[in-house]
């Protein structure tokens, strides 16, 4: 399979919260990051966590991280229409250059 | 952060030609990177921009096709040639900035890439 798998559709309703899930195949990544990419533009740096924490917050946005599963998700409380786009997981896989996921399209309904 | 700038941000090319885009960065960094990014794909890393030497690779991208410059730590060029309609995506360069101790955290940070579109 792929090195990063992320599903690539979800569809939440405004003021709920969105779960985007990926997994990864090389344990040796020191830092995981999440990427925004809205449509026409290129891509932001949301967030991201370093390998030795389980979790991350950072205002709306949770990043959970299971090293033994190697299993990183996002989570986005209180979701918007403003958050509709895609988002990427690249964890560093023990390199400077990232390897990104297929990405999850996050579409937020009113 | 770094503020990276990309020419041209799109273009129609006829198959067979080629095409250089541009990258220019407002700081100096350690690294640079091409990426691509095919219509509903993610991206790809195509190589690692290399000062001074020649561009490392990835796995099912050449030279011969691909080829990139970077004669300082600011610019780069990544050059499609001989184009045909498979090589429509959007290139995106990527910079690695300059590591200091005990700050910054490795991230990536990109360009708005340059959209091609071949005929």
């Amino acid at each position: 399979g792929e090195d990063v798998e992320q599903s690539l559709f979800l569809s939440v309703r405004e003021g709920d919260s969105s779960v985007i899930n990926c997994t990864y195949t090389d344990s040796s990544s020191t830092y995981l990051y999440w990427y925004k990419q809205e449509p026409g533009a290129g891509l932001q740096l949301l967030t991201y966590i370093f390998s030795n924490m389980d979790m991350k917050q950072d205002q709306r946005l949770t990043v959970l991280l299971n090293k033994k599963d190697k299993h990183l998700s996002l989570r986005i409380a209180d979701t918007q229409t403003g958050d509709s786009a895609i988002y990427f997981c690249a964890p560093d896989m023990g390199r400077r250059a990232l390897t990104f996921g297929s990405g999850t399209r996050l579409q937020v309904q009113p | 952060s770094a503020v990276i700038s990309q020419k041209p941000s799109r273009d129609i090319c006829q198959r067979g030609t080629s095409l250089t885009i541009q990258c220019q960065v407002d700081s100096q960094v350690t690294m640079m990177f091409w990426y691509r990014q095919q219509p509903g794909q993610s991206l790809t890393l195509i190589a690692t921009a290399n000062q001074g030497s020649e561009a490392t690779y990835e796995s099912g991208f050449v030279i011969d096709k691909f080829p990139i410059s970077r004669p300082n730590l600011t610019f780069s060029t990544l050059t499609v040639s001989n184009m045909s309609p498979e090589d429509s995506s959007i290139y995106l360069c990527s910079v690695a900035h300059l590591k200091v101790a005990g700050e910054n955290t490795g991230e990536l940070f990109f360009g708005e890439g340059s959209r091609l579109t071949v005929l």
